[in-house]
């Protein structure tokens, strides 16, 4: 069963405006972890955001927040005022764990991704 | 700081023939490795995680295998290419109570 899903395969955004990207994840842990992560063209896979299961507030770095509706499932990545470099594909991943009796070692588990296209 | 190397960054490689990509992480000990394959237009797939030496967990049955010789050196090999296997793989590592996952640069491998 699909863990982590990305409906959106590509989505456009106008320069300076802001985009949400969604997710959507599944699972039966009660301590768990989501991220988003970015990927231009380049392939190098870029930490943007983390957010806890436990933490009360939405996690939020510069231009990027997360969106975190446990009751739902979800853990959208808003990024404001989009630039032209934001142009890249952006992957939601869940880490699942602990893996064996070692605690604090995880795995992580991504969806398929969402391409973002910033327009001029 | 902590930096993570893979090698090579293309490969083309006919079918059949085998295969070995190396990482390797500096700057820590005993990280928790991972490798990934992301096939063309599509998302991560994890592959096979090691949380110790010699100690490899797979995730998909295929022809791919792992391995762990030192703390801080995990390949990832094959014996013999399937066209099946041609995408983009990367090595990753995480820091145990750390919950961040860092990445290599990755490698394009192409099968021929």
């Amino acid at each position: 069963a699909q863990k982590i899903t990305q409906t959106q395969p590509g989505m456009f955004v106008q320069e300076k405006e802001a985009v949400t990207l969604d997710c959507t994840y599944d699972t039966s842990d009660q301590s768990y972890g989501l991220f988003w992560y970015k990927q231009p063209s380049s392939g190098e896979m870029i930490f943007l955001i983390y957010q806890g299961s436990y933490d009360e507030q939405n996690a939020t770095e510069g231009r990027y927040s997360l969106n975190f509706q446990k009751a739902r499932k979800s853990a959208n990545l808003v990024i404001s005022a989009s630039q032209l470099g934001d142009s890249a594909m952006y992957f939601c991943a869940m880490r699942e764990g602990p893996l064996g009796t070692t605690s604090g070692t995880y795995k992580y588990i991504f969806g398929t991704g969402t391409r973002l296209k910033v327009l001029a | 700081s902590q930096t993570i190397h893979q090698w090579p960054a293309t490969l083309v490689q006919p079918v059949g023939s085998p295969l070995s990509l190396e990482c390797t992480v500096e700057g820590t000990s005993n990280p928790n490795l991972y490798w990934y394959r992301q096939a063309a237009g599509r998302g991560l797939q994890l592959l096979f995680y090691s949380i110790g030496i010699d100690q490899i967990s797979s995730e998909v049955p295929q022809n791919l295998s792992a391995s762990r010789p030192q703390d801080r050196q995990f390949i990832l090999s094959s014996k013999k290419l399937l066209l099946s296997d041609s995408g983009f793989y990367l090595c990753a590592w995480s820091r145990t109570g750390n919950e961040k996952l860092f990445f290599g640069s990755g490698t394009q491998l192409s099968v021929l």
